[in-house]
């Protein structure tokens, strides 16, 4: 089945330490994003990729950092620098060709901080 | 400033009646809108997308009007279901490297 997976669904961090969500693709897309949503919001966008090996920062892309050293796998860090990490994150990817495509999202992890 | 509106308050509907979703939006000039469904706790899933030259697209029982000259968007889904029960998210697509900005979505309830 091909489809965008995220893990770990839910994610517990302490103040001050740094953690990774991953996101991995097997749609052949190109592109991807991270999202974060907070309660009763929309999703703001953290990061992109359009390429393997290139990123742009989105809205809200402080204390975040990403790397694309695949085309499958887009992995989030959210940093001790992020200083209200407690959200929904949401990967997404979609096809480049052509414009207007939509976005296939992943199940989202959870993260709270204790 | 750029601003998308969705209705914040959850909207309630008898089961077989037609939900009508809004999204308004203000300084975008958006090449292409799109629609999603979101459940509790889950990611968004798409539903449909309308082009700036398209007046309306249907799928099923879903319709959506897109008027930029008003800036808006109407969602309709008709003889609604309380399977419909969901928050629906109104997203611009301005072409730009395929990015999205997302409105707040509206929650809607269908009962029986």
């Amino acid at each position: 089945d091909g489809g965008i997976t995220q893990s770990p669904k839910y994610l517990f961090r302490k103040e001050g330490q740094n953690v990774t969500l991953s996101c991995e693709q097997n749609l052949n897309h190109d592109a991807m994003y991270w999202y974060r949503q907070d309660p009763g919001q929309g999703l703001r966008l953290i990061y992109y990729s359009q390429i393997v090996n290139d990123f742009q920062k989105g809205d809200i892309a402080e204390g975040y950092s990403v790397s694309r050293e695949k085309k499958e796998s887009f992995p989030l860090t959210v940093t001790s620098a992020q200083k209200n990490p407690t959200a929904f994150y949401l990967c997404a990817s979609t096809t480049q060709r052509g414009a207007g495509n939509e976005q296939f999202f992943g199940p989202g992890t959870r993260l709270t901080v204790l | 400033s750029q601003k998308i509106e969705q209705n914040s308050e959850a909207l309630n509907i008898q089961e077989g009646k037609t939900a009508t979703l809004t999204c308004n939006y203000t300084n975008y000039s958006p090449a292409y809108l799109q629609w999603y469904r979101q459940d509790p706790g889950r990611g968004p899933v798409f539903l449909l997308l309308i082009r700036e030259n398209e007046k309306e697209k249907r799928k099923e029982r879903l319709k959506v009007t897109f008027d930029t000259t008003l800036k808006q968007s109407l969602f309709h889904i008709t003889a609604s279901q309380p399977a419909d029960s969901a928050t629906y998210l109104c997203a611009l697509d301005t072409g730009t490297a395929s990015k999205l900005t997302f409105g707040t979505g509206t929650r809607l309830q269908v009962t029986l």
